[in-house]
């Protein structure tokens, strides 16, 4: 069966440090992935997806994400957290190619503290 | 416009009776996603839509739940003969397709509270 998972229900990370949130998915055939946010009160955003190319990608609000497809995983990164970064996220993956559905995490909350 | 609209953004309703909840995508979006968040969990897939093709319905929850959409358009997910464990968020977002993998623009959620 398709899955997206998180491992941790929250990171909490000091101000300035890097931040790292874990995704490991498992689907049949080549996986198209995503990031999202959900700030308190506020509807979910995207951050970033990878479909093709460069493993390492690039995305809104200086974050980024890493493909590795040995090991299944797409973690989101950020190399300096900020207090205003504590937010609800969610990883995704769209199956079935480009027209196919898209399930997600369970979600990791983000803590970061100044 | 601009953004995917749900409506009612708030409703609460009795034990037992039915609601519908309307999704308008943004225009041009073939697809379509409802999507439910009860508090402080993760987001639990209901139903798909895709352009002309039969809808993946694997994800809702019961026979009590079912959801149309006309053409490309609005959908509306239909809750019939509420209980307490229907009450969340209710997310519909929508993607292009069109070749191109697309992100999803979510809506901003129908709380439903169910007393």
């Amino acid at each position: 069966a398709q899955s997206v998972a998180q491992p941790e229900d929250q990171v909490n990370v000091a101000e300035g440090n890097p931040l790292t949130v874990k995704c490991t998915y498992s689907v049949s055939g080549n996986p198209y992935l995503f990031w999202y946010v959900q700030y308190p009160n506020r509807g979910l955003q995207f951050l970033l997806k990878y479909i093709t190319g460069d493993n390492l990608v690039k995305g809104s609000y200086g974050f980024e994400a890493e493909f590795n497809k040995s090991q299944t995983s797409f973690h989101l990164k950020k190399p300096s957290a900020l207090v205003s970064d504590s937010a609800l996220y969610f990883c995704a993956v769209k199956y079935g190619g480009s027209q196919g559905n898209l399930i997600f995490g369970k979600g990791t909350k983000l803590s970061v503290k100044p | 416009g601009a953004g995917v609209s749900q409506s009612p953004s708030n409703k609460v309703t009795e034990k037992g009776k039915d609601v519908e909840l309307r999704c308008d995508p943004i225009s041009g979006h073939t697809a379509l996603y409802w999507y439910r968040q009860r508090l402080g969990q993760g987001l639990e897939f209901l139903i798909y839509f895709q352009g002309n093709s039969a809808p993946d319905k694997s994800g809702l929850p019961s026979d009590r739940f079912s959801a149309e959409r006309t053409g490309e358009s609005v959908s509306t997910l239909t809750i019939q003969r509420t209980q307490q464990e229907d009450s969340a968020v209710y997310l519909c977002a929508s993607s292009l397709v069109a070749g191109a993998v697309a992100e999803a623009f979510f809506g901003q959620g129908t709380r439903l509270t169910v007393v």
